[in-house]
């Protein structure tokens, strides 16, 4: 059975401190990954990753995938209290549908 | 453009009611689907539509139905509400089933079954 396993569940920092959220899979036929914010209500896209090795970087997140290893990690430097969020990962499969993880839930203390 | 919107945000049922939960979305998008997520869950797909006049079945599509008689709009239908359904429920949409990078949210709609 097709899963994506996200890790930690939840995560406590200070403001200013750097991040590592992990997303590991097991889909087959895997087509991409996908990384979501969600903060109050709907999730938001932030990056999709296709290629192993290749990273995806906007401002002070970025993002990798590993294809042999079947993960991906996202990376939050210099966190602020605004990127607070549930951080969602999911897996397109070949049939176009989106597997989920359960999310990280990322607080970021003052 | 509004992008995506679903009413109502907030909703209260009892068991064994019915309800309709609407989406719509103005960006002429094909693709639309309903998710509902449950704490520590995730998110999961309930129906999903390829463009108007078909939809198909996700991974929980039980207890629900759709329809898809305008591109705009996909209404999610309980049939019998239960306690189980209790979730939010978004519904998202996008150019087509290979855009997910562009794909939309709604700001959801909270649903608790008493």
């Amino acid at each position: 059975e097709d899963k994506v396993v996200q890790s930690p569940l939840s995560l406590v920092v200070h403001e200013g401190d750097t991040v590592t959220l992990n997303c590991s899979y097991e889909v087959t036929n895997f087509r991409s990954l996908l990384w979501y914010k969600q903060e109050k209500k709907a999730p938001t896209f932030l990056f999709m990753l296709t290629s192993s090795g290749i990273e995806k970087k906007s401002g002070r997140l970025s993002s990798i995938l590993d294809k042999k290893e079947l993960f991906s990690i996202l990376n939050i430097t210099a966190t602020q209290t605004g990127d607070s969020a549930i951080y969602l990962c999911a897996v397109e499969d070949s049939n176009y549908q989106l597997i989920w993880g359960a999310g990280t839930k990322l607080i970021i203390k003052p | 453009n509004a992008g995506v919107t679903q009413t109502p945000k907030f909703q209260v049922l009892k068991t064994g009611q019915s309800m309709t939960l609407q989406c719509a979305q103005d960006m002429n998008h094909e693709y639309m689907s309903w998710y509902r997520q449950d704490p520590g869950m995730g998110l999961r797909l309930i129906h999903y539509s390829v463009g108007a006049g078909i939809t198909d079945q996700g991974e929980v599509p039980n207890g629900y139905n759709v329809s898809r008689s305008t591109t705009e709009d996909f209404p999610l239908r309980l049939l019998s509400a239960a306690p189980s359904q209790t979730s939010v429920y978004f519904c998202a949409s996008s150019y087509d089933s290979f855009s997910y990078n562009e794909q939309f949210f709604g700001p959801g709609t909270r649903l608790t079954v008493l």
